[in-house]
């Protein structure tokens, strides 16, 4: 079964620094990797996701993420970050484990932004 | 996409009792998922439910707790049966459109149990 780690369970940060959240999974024939957003007191919002193809994911609100497979990372970056960045951010992994496709999510790594 | 409601939005309740969430989405979907978020944790995956057959349980989660319903292709219920504190969590219903894996996973608002 698939796996999912999130180095940092929370990163500090100032206004329009660049951040980068790690995510690192577990190697599989085949992965489909996301990336999604969770704001204070609401769901889960998709910020970008690898397929296939360019491993330079764009997403929305200018955040990116590079696929790597040697290192089996896909790291997410954003180069200026603004306060309303500040949220929960979840790494997570398709999972076909059983015949169903399902997400393994990470433990989350909690972004602040400060001015 | 896809839009997905859910009720309550919150709740407290007491120990020993049930609670049954309901998920209501704007339009038809393969797959429909049940999650858990326990405070300060990532979320955990309880069962898959698909129209017509019996839900999938992940290991540590049982039918008998956690009974679900999946009447149509735009709705499905979770029911957190005998309810203890443990069970305060965020239950956060999912869906895939075309239940393809390398589909997007659209989530509902969560609803917040709060067990006394």
């Amino acid at each position: 079964a698939q796996s999912v780690t999130q180095l940092d369970s929370q990163v500090p940060v100032f206004e329009e620094a660049p951040v980068e959240l790690r995510c690192n999974y577990s190697s599989s024939v085949s992965v489909y990797l996301f990336w999604y957003v969770q704001y204070p007191n609401q769901g889960l919002q998709l910020l970008l996701k690898y397929l296939s193809g360019s491993t330079l994911v764009k997403g929305i609100n200018g955040f990116e993420a590079e696929f790597n497979k040697s290192q089996t990372s896909f790291h997410l970056r954003k180069p200026s970050v603004h306060i309303s960045d500040t949220a929960e951010y979840f790494c997570a992994v398709s999972d076909q484990t059983g015949g169903y496709n399902k997400l393994i999510f990470g433990a989350g790594t909690r972004l602040a932004v400060h001015p | 996409s896809a839009v997905i409601s859910q009720k309550p939005s919150r709740d407290i309740c007491q120990r020993g009792t049930s609670l049954t969430i309901q998920c209501q989405v704007d339009s038809q979907v393969t797959m429909m998922f049940w999650y858990r978020q326990q405070p300060g944790q990532s979320l955990t995956l309880i069962a898959t439910a698909n129209q017509g057959s019996e839900a999938t349980y992940e290991s540590g989660f049982v039918i008998d707790k956690f009974p679900i319903s999946r009447p149509n292709l735009t709705f499905s219920t979770l029911t957190v049966s005998n309810m203890s504190p443990e069970d305060s969590s965020i239950y956060l219903c999912s869906v895939t459109p075309s239940g393809r894996v390398t589909d997007t996973q659209y989530f509902g608002p969560g609803t917040r149990l709060t067990v006394l």
